[in-house]
């Protein structure tokens, strides 16, 4: 069974760093595109990039390009979205998506990030 | 890049049909999408892919109820025997080599 397990909630303060994790699991995790989507309280979803973990291939939205680093980790299944700064701002639910070319076909749980002083 | 435009909200009741719409872009109207429902307090599900011919495969699980069409940039999203767990936001997307898009989401309401 195909599964994308996310990390779990984070609270932290502006400034701060993180990191979050999405694990693949039930499939073969470097045949696949893995994106990260963000949904702010209330509003929709917005694509914030993609990484192809085969080779490391990674895209990101305009939006946030310069704000966020995607990674991926093959050798245990593993995708990354990383802050190195957080504002008030990047408070909101990250989901992880699965892309095989019909489309995002597998979502994690969410992480919710709460960034306060 | 192209554009998804979706109505902000639906409503219809118990039992009958609605049909959802996602507009592509002036010059994207070939364009394969996605649909994803994402229930209150939920992660977003994949519905099925949807091509401009009409053509559709649904994701694993996904009811019977649900079907998909298309009509030159219109994508459509048609639920059957609308049930109350249908409440929820519906999202369609599309993809370029860069960038990803999703449409604003329509809210549909179970009257």
């Amino acid at each position: 069974e195909v599964q994308l397990v996310q990390s779990g909630a984070e609270v932290k303060k502006p400034g701060e760093s993180l990191k979050i994790s999405c694990k693949g699991f039930g499939y073969s995790f470097t045949s696949c595109w893995i994106a990260w989507v963000r949904q702010m309280p209330g509003k929709g979803l917005e694509w914030m990039g993609i990484i192809y973990p085969g080779d490391s291939d990674t895209r990101y939205s305009p939006s946030f390009q310069g704000q966020v680093t995607i990674s991926a980790d093959k050798s245990i299944s593993t995708a990354y979205l990383q802050w190195s700064s957080l504002r008030a701002s990047d408070t909101a639910m990250y989901y992880c998506a699965r892309h095989l070319g019909d489309g995002f076909d597998y979502w994690g749980q969410g992480t919710l990030v709460t960034v306060s002083s | 890049q192209p554009v998804l435009t979706q109505s902000s909200s639906a409503s219809a009741s118990l039992g009958s049909s609605v049909k959802l719409t996602c507009t592509l872009s002036s010059g994207h109207s070939s364009y394969i999408i996605a649909w994803h429902q994402q229930q209150p307090g939920k992660a977003p599900r994949y519905l099925m892919k949807l091509e401009g011919n009409g053509s559709y495969n649904k994701g694993s699980g996904v009811p019977d109820r649900f079907s998909g069409s298309s009509s030159g940039a219109d994508r459509y999203l048609t639920i059957s025997d609308l049930q109350s767990e249908d409440e929820a936001d519906y999202y369609c997307e599309t993809w370029d080599s860069n960038p990803w898009v999703f449409g604003g989401g329509t809210k549909l309401t179970v009257l």
